[in-house]
């Protein structure tokens, strides 16, 4: 398996709160996403990464931000959780021109 | 708005029968087509991709495309009670936009 780490793995917070989670990956991938799981809504794509400094946004990017100063390295951060954005979050990354993606492991948030 | 449908499920098959899932995309200059398999719990794996029309074979499993119909399906011969989990189809369209879409799932419960 591709090196993905995402970190922290479970965080509870309260609302108004900013909370930043990261991703890190190994395999000098160029692609980089953020997705979030949610039941009756699946996978949702909240921001994506095309190298380093170069990101746009996803289809549920409100209250999103997110930084991507090294290759390795793809932040994503909560400007002030609110309850809705408890979920579980999915770092994903993958070489240009290849198709195969790599998950990370997983981030579980609770917004209280 | 790009999208990816799914039957939501479950979708109860008996051991050893051939499990199908379907998924229909909505923009037709998407190029490559994917099924993940996620385990409660866990990330999604990657199973197998497509990008051509026709069907293509991994073991078990049989991925089928027909871009005239914006159709895309998964078979798994040989079902075993291993398989039952969620399964996900995502889409690439290419360009510099290089996102990838989910659906949101269909649950499938192999029946011993």
């Amino acid at each position: 398996d591709a090196g993905i780490t995402q970190s922290p793995r479970h965080k509870v917070t309260e609302t108004g709160t900013p909370v930043t989670l990261r991703c890190h990956q190994t395999e000098n991938h160029r692609y980089m996403y953020w997705y979030r799981q949610d039941p009756g809504h699946g996978l949702r794509l909240i921001h994506y990464s095309y190298g380093v400094k170069d990101t746009d946004k996803g289809e549920v990017s409100d209250g999103y931000s997110v930084s991507r100063s090294k290759t390795e390295d793809f932040l994503l951060t909560l400007e002030s959780a609110t309850s809705s954005q408890t979920s579980v979050y999915f770092c994903v990354s993958r070489f240009s021109g290849e198709e195969t993606q790599y998950f990370g492991p997983g981030t579980r948030l609770l917004v209280l | 708005q790009k999208e990816v449908e799914q039957n939501s499920g479950p979708l109860s098959v008996p051991e050893g029968a051939i499990a199908s899932l379907n998924c229909t995309y909505s923009d037709r200059g998407s190029q490559s087509f994917f099924w993940y398999r996620q385990y409660s719990g866990k990330s999604p794996e990657l199973i197998m991709f497509i990008y051509s029309n026709g069907d293509k074979e991994d073991g078990r499993f049989t991925a089928q495309l027909n871009k005239a119909s914006q159709y895309v399906s998964l078979l798994i011969r040989d079902s075993q009670p291993s398989d039952s989990a969620t399964y996900l189809c995502a889409v690439n369209i290419r360009g510099r936009d290089d996102k990838i879409i989910f659906g949101k799932g269909t649950r499938l419960h192999i029946l011993p």
